[in-house]
Protein backbone atom coordinates (compact mmCIF):
# COMPACT_ATOMS: atom_id res chain seq x y z
CA UNK A 1 0.00 0.00 0.00
CA UNK A 2 1.23 3.26 -1.09
CA UNK A 3 0.60 5.62 1.61
CA UNK A 4 2.14 8.78 -0.31
CA UNK A 5 1.04 9.32 -3.81
CA UNK A 6 3.37 11.47 -6.23
CA UNK A 7 2.74 12.94 -9.48
CA UNK A 8 4.07 14.04 -12.15
CA UNK A 9 6.94 11.25 -12.36
CA UNK A 10 9.00 13.42 -14.60
CA UNK A 11 8.63 17.51 -15.70
CA UNK A 12 10.61 19.72 -18.09
CA UNK A 13 10.48 23.01 -17.26
CA UNK A 14 11.77 26.10 -19.24
CA UNK A 15 14.03 28.56 -17.09
CA UNK A 16 12.15 30.87 -15.28
CA UNK A 17 9.20 28.95 -15.23
CA UNK A 18 7.44 27.23 -12.11
CA UNK A 19 7.17 23.83 -11.83
CA UNK A 20 4.70 22.33 -9.75
CA UNK A 21 4.86 18.96 -7.84
CA UNK A 22 1.81 17.08 -6.19
CA UNK A 23 1.49 14.48 -3.33
CA UNK A 24 -1.62 13.19 -1.45
CA UNK A 25 -1.78 11.18 1.33
CA UNK A 26 -3.88 8.42 2.98
CA UNK A 27 -3.12 8.47 6.82
CA UNK A 28 -4.92 10.77 8.52
CA UNK A 29 -1.83 10.87 11.45
CA UNK A 30 0.74 12.01 9.20
CA UNK A 31 1.88 15.52 10.93
CA UNK A 32 4.77 16.32 9.28
CA UNK A 33 4.95 16.79 5.82
CA UNK A 34 9.31 17.05 4.36
CA UNK A 35 10.59 17.81 0.77
CA UNK A 36 13.75 16.26 -0.22
CA UNK A 37 15.93 17.21 -3.24
CA UNK A 38 18.12 13.99 -4.49
CA UNK A 39 20.73 15.01 -7.09
CA UNK A 40 22.71 11.88 -8.66
CA UNK A 41 24.90 9.88 -6.50
CA UNK A 42 23.86 11.69 -3.10
CA UNK A 43 21.56 11.14 -0.55
CA UNK A 44 18.42 13.06 -0.10
CA UNK A 45 18.73 16.43 1.49
CA UNK A 46 15.55 18.10 3.18
CA UNK A 47 14.20 21.10 1.32
CA UNK A 48 11.47 22.65 2.88
CA UNK A 49 9.16 21.22 5.68
CA UNK A 50 5.45 21.43 6.42
CA UNK A 51 2.95 20.85 9.50
CA UNK A 52 -0.68 20.78 8.99
CA UNK A 53 -1.72 23.65 10.76
CA UNK A 54 0.16 25.46 8.16
CA UNK A 55 -1.64 26.02 4.86
CA UNK A 56 1.75 27.73 2.95
CA UNK A 57 5.44 27.83 3.96
CA UNK A 58 8.10 29.80 1.78
CA UNK A 59 11.73 29.29 2.13
CA UNK A 60 13.35 31.44 -0.50
CA UNK A 61 12.17 29.72 -3.79
CA UNK A 62 10.26 27.06 -2.88
CA UNK A 63 6.72 26.79 -1.41
CA UNK A 64 4.82 24.27 0.02
CA UNK A 65 1.25 24.91 -0.09
CA UNK A 66 -0.89 22.04 1.87
CA UNK A 67 -4.69 21.16 2.17
CA UNK A 68 -5.52 19.06 5.03
CA UNK A 69 -8.85 18.30 3.51
CA UNK A 70 -8.25 17.23 0.67
CA UNK A 71 -5.22 15.23 2.20
CA UNK A 72 -2.44 17.06 -0.50
CA UNK A 73 0.11 19.16 -0.58
CA UNK A 74 2.29 20.74 -3.37
CA UNK A 75 5.83 22.08 -3.88
CA UNK A 76 6.28 25.16 -6.17
CA UNK A 77 9.73 26.54 -7.40
CA UNK A 78 10.07 29.81 -8.43
CA UNK A 79 12.07 31.38 -10.85
CA UNK A 80 13.46 27.96 -11.56
CA UNK A 81 17.07 27.57 -12.66
CA UNK A 82 19.17 24.82 -14.18
CA UNK A 83 20.54 24.00 -11.08
CA UNK A 84 17.47 22.69 -9.82
CA UNK A 85 17.28 20.16 -11.86
CA UNK A 86 17.22 16.77 -9.44
CA UNK A 87 14.70 14.43 -8.25
CA UNK A 88 12.31 15.57 -5.69
CA UNK A 89 10.33 13.21 -2.96
CA UNK A 90 7.63 14.41 -1.18
CA UNK A 91 7.23 12.49 2.28
CA UNK A 92 5.53 12.08 5.50
CA UNK A 93 5.73 11.04 9.10
CA UNK A 94 4.10 10.85 12.33
CA UNK A 95 6.52 12.57 14.55
CA UNK A 96 5.64 12.00 17.59
CA UNK A 97 5.22 8.19 17.37
CA UNK A 98 7.66 6.52 14.91
CA UNK A 99 9.85 8.65 13.08
CA UNK A 100 9.96 6.87 10.20
CA UNK A 101 10.02 8.75 6.65
CA UNK A 102 6.81 7.24 4.17
CA UNK A 103 8.54 9.03 0.45
CA UNK A 104 6.31 9.34 -2.70
CA UNK A 105 8.24 7.64 -5.74
CA UNK A 106 9.54 10.84 -6.71
CA UNK A 107 9.83 13.50 -9.70
CA UNK A 108 12.68 13.86 -11.89
CA UNK A 109 12.69 17.58 -12.81
CA UNK A 110 14.83 18.95 -15.82
CA UNK A 111 15.23 22.63 -16.11
CA UNK A 112 16.10 24.25 -19.58
CA UNK A 113 18.59 26.41 -19.95
CA UNK B 1 31.22 18.56 10.89
CA UNK B 2 31.73 15.46 8.73
CA UNK B 3 27.44 14.97 8.46
CA UNK B 4 26.34 11.20 8.06
CA UNK B 5 29.37 8.83 6.75
CA UNK B 6 28.72 5.43 5.08
CA UNK B 7 30.94 2.68 4.24
CA UNK B 8 31.56 1.99 1.47
CA UNK B 9 30.27 3.71 -1.33
CA UNK B 10 30.05 1.06 -3.77
CA UNK B 11 30.14 -2.88 -3.60
CA UNK B 12 29.44 -5.82 -5.95
CA UNK B 13 28.11 -8.90 -4.29
CA UNK B 14 27.52 -12.53 -5.54
CA UNK B 15 24.11 -14.32 -4.63
CA UNK B 16 23.96 -16.08 -1.25
CA UNK B 17 26.79 -13.76 -0.51
CA UNK B 18 26.45 -11.61 3.11
CA UNK B 19 26.95 -8.24 3.37
CA UNK B 20 27.52 -5.74 6.28
CA UNK B 21 27.21 -1.99 5.23
CA UNK B 22 28.17 1.06 7.75
CA UNK B 23 27.40 3.96 8.89
CA UNK B 24 28.43 6.61 11.11
CA UNK B 25 25.89 9.54 12.63
CA UNK B 26 26.20 13.20 12.27
CA UNK B 27 28.01 14.70 15.59
CA UNK B 28 24.65 15.18 18.44
CA UNK B 29 22.80 12.71 16.67
CA UNK B 30 21.47 9.39 18.61
CA UNK B 31 19.08 7.33 15.94
CA UNK B 32 20.12 5.88 12.77
CA UNK B 33 17.70 4.73 10.13
CA UNK B 34 18.42 2.59 7.64
CA UNK B 35 16.60 2.70 3.71
CA UNK B 36 17.19 1.30 0.45
CA UNK B 37 16.36 2.96 -2.67
CA UNK B 38 16.04 0.78 -5.95
CA UNK B 39 16.61 2.73 -8.82
CA UNK B 40 13.78 4.95 -10.06
CA UNK B 41 11.60 4.49 -6.51
CA UNK B 42 11.60 6.88 -3.58
CA UNK B 43 13.49 5.26 -0.26
CA UNK B 44 11.90 2.58 1.55
CA UNK B 45 12.19 2.55 5.42
CA UNK B 46 13.95 -0.75 6.65
CA UNK B 47 14.82 -0.02 10.51
CA UNK B 48 15.42 2.28 12.87
CA UNK B 49 17.66 1.75 15.75
CA UNK B 50 18.07 4.16 19.56
CA UNK B 51 19.92 3.11 22.55
CA UNK B 52 21.44 0.10 20.38
CA UNK B 53 17.66 -1.43 20.17
CA UNK B 54 15.74 -1.82 16.85
CA UNK B 55 12.95 0.30 17.77
CA UNK B 56 10.71 -0.54 14.98
CA UNK B 57 10.62 -2.04 11.63
CA UNK B 58 9.78 -1.85 7.92
CA UNK B 59 8.17 -4.24 5.71
CA UNK B 60 11.59 -6.67 5.35
CA UNK B 61 12.73 -9.98 5.80
CA UNK B 62 14.79 -11.52 8.53
CA UNK B 63 17.56 -11.36 6.38
CA UNK B 64 17.72 -7.79 6.47
CA UNK B 65 19.52 -7.30 10.30
CA UNK B 66 21.34 -4.04 12.02
CA UNK B 67 22.85 -3.27 15.20
CA UNK B 68 24.06 -0.09 16.83
CA UNK B 69 26.70 0.45 18.59
CA UNK B 70 27.53 2.36 22.21
CA UNK B 71 28.96 5.35 19.87
CA UNK B 72 25.81 5.74 18.00
CA UNK B 73 27.56 4.28 14.74
CA UNK B 74 25.50 1.35 13.06
CA UNK B 75 25.86 -1.65 10.65
CA UNK B 76 23.30 -2.44 8.24
CA UNK B 77 23.46 -6.55 7.44
CA UNK B 78 21.44 -8.87 4.27
CA UNK B 79 22.13 -12.43 4.55
CA UNK B 80 21.58 -14.85 1.37
CA UNK B 81 21.58 -11.93 -0.97
CA UNK B 82 19.20 -11.97 -4.17
CA UNK B 83 19.20 -9.88 -6.83
CA UNK B 84 16.86 -7.59 -6.00
CA UNK B 85 18.72 -6.07 -2.94
CA UNK B 86 20.29 -4.62 -5.47
CA UNK B 87 20.00 -1.02 -4.65
CA UNK B 88 20.77 2.21 -3.04
CA UNK B 89 21.45 1.44 0.69
CA UNK B 90 20.97 5.19 2.52
CA UNK B 91 21.69 5.53 6.29
CA UNK B 92 19.61 8.49 8.13
CA UNK B 93 20.46 9.87 11.58
CA UNK B 94 18.68 12.34 14.07
CA UNK B 95 18.14 13.21 17.57
CA UNK B 96 15.38 11.94 18.95
CA UNK B 97 15.20 13.10 22.23
CA UNK B 98 14.76 16.53 23.51
CA UNK B 99 15.33 19.34 21.28
CA UNK B 100 14.75 16.18 17.90
CA UNK B 101 16.23 17.49 14.73
CA UNK B 102 15.28 16.61 11.72
CA UNK B 103 16.92 13.41 9.85
CA UNK B 104 20.12 14.03 7.96
CA UNK B 105 20.99 11.32 4.76
CA UNK B 106 24.21 10.12 4.13
CA UNK B 107 25.23 9.42 0.66
CA UNK B 108 24.76 5.88 0.31
CA UNK B 109 26.17 2.64 -0.51
CA UNK B 110 25.20 1.32 -3.72
CA UNK B 111 25.05 -2.45 -3.62
CA UNK B 112 24.93 -4.83 -6.36
CA UNK B 113 24.30 -8.15 -6.42
CA UNK B 114 25.40 -10.36 -9.36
Amino acid sequence: QQQVKQSPQSLIVQKGGIPIINCAYENTAFDYFPWYQQFPGKGPALLIAIRPDVSEKKEGRFTISFNKSAKQFSLHIMDSQPGDSATYFCAASIEGRDDKIIFGKGTRLHILP
Amino acid sequence: DAGVTQSPTHLIKTRGQQVTLRCSPKSGHDTVSWYQQALGQGPQFIFQYYEEEERQRGNFPDRFSGHQFPNYSSELNVNALLLGDSALYLCASSHLGAGRTEAFFGQGTRLTVV
